[in-house]
């Protein structure tokens, strides 16, 4: 079955204890990106990667940092997590050749910061 | 600035009933757009999408969105509301240029009721 995977789905931690949030996409998609989702402001885009080892920052990468070294995977890292963290995050990807091809979601991970 | 407007944050229908759900973007030229449809703990799901040719696209799930390039409009149509429909539903515009950035609005939730 096609799909992205997400893990953990829910997360409680303390300020500054780092974490990774993993994304894994079986459909060998070349585009995948993390967004966030908060009530009143929609998605918005953490980080985006066109490609193996391509990477860069969407709207709000400010906390995140990623890295994609395999095709299929894409983790997001709080190096130091602070309360303005605490959201829903979804991993996206798709074929790359431009936004008219389907994002597939991940099922989302809720973070809680405290 | 690209912005995606959805004007309604909440809509209540009854089931039976129809349903217009509203979307405005401003971009530059004629952006791709989306609906997305996000079920309560789950991951977003494409519902259509318009890129060129007709205006009126159909969806999966009985849905259809009609673009309006003098209104900058994509709203979302269904003519007999299900109570299974009730969820968030997101309009999102993406352009073809650069690293096809997408765009999300702040949704609106649908609520059903008998």
């Amino acid at each position: 079955e096609a799909q992205v995977t997400q893990n953990p789905r829910y997360l409680i931690t303390v300020t500054g204890k780092k974490l990774t949030v993993t994304c894994s996409q079986n459909m060998n998609h070349e585009y995948m990106s993390w967004y966030r989702q908060d009530p009143g402001l929609g998605l918005r885009q953490i980080y985006y990667s066109m490609n193996v080892e391509v990477t860069d920052k969407g709207d709000v990468p400010e906390g995140y940092k990623v890295s994609r070294k395999e095709k299929r995977n894409f983790p997001l890292i709080l190096e130091s997590p602070s309360p303005n963290q605490t959201s829903l995050y979804f991993c996206a990807s798709r074929v790359s050749g431009g936004p008219t091809y389907e994002q597939y979601f991940g099922p989302g991970t809720r973070l809680t910061v405290t | 600035a690209q912005s995606v407007t959805q004007p309604d944050i909440h809509i209540t229908v009854s089931e039976g009933a129809s349903l217009e759900l509203r979307c405005n973007y401003s971009y530059g030229a004629t952006p791709y757009l989306f609906w997305y449809v996000q079920s309560p703990g789950q991951g977003l799901q494409l519902l259509l999408k318009y890129f060129s040719g007709d205006t009126l696209v159909q969806g999966i799930k009985g849905f259809e969105a009609e673009f309006k390039r003098s209104q900058s409009s994509f709203n979302l149509r269904k003519p007999s509301v299900h109570w299974s429909d009730a969820a968030e539903y997101f309009c999102a515009a993406g352009n073809s240029g650069g690293y096809q950035k997408v765009t999300f609005g702040i949704g609106t939730k649908l609520q059903v009721i008998p």
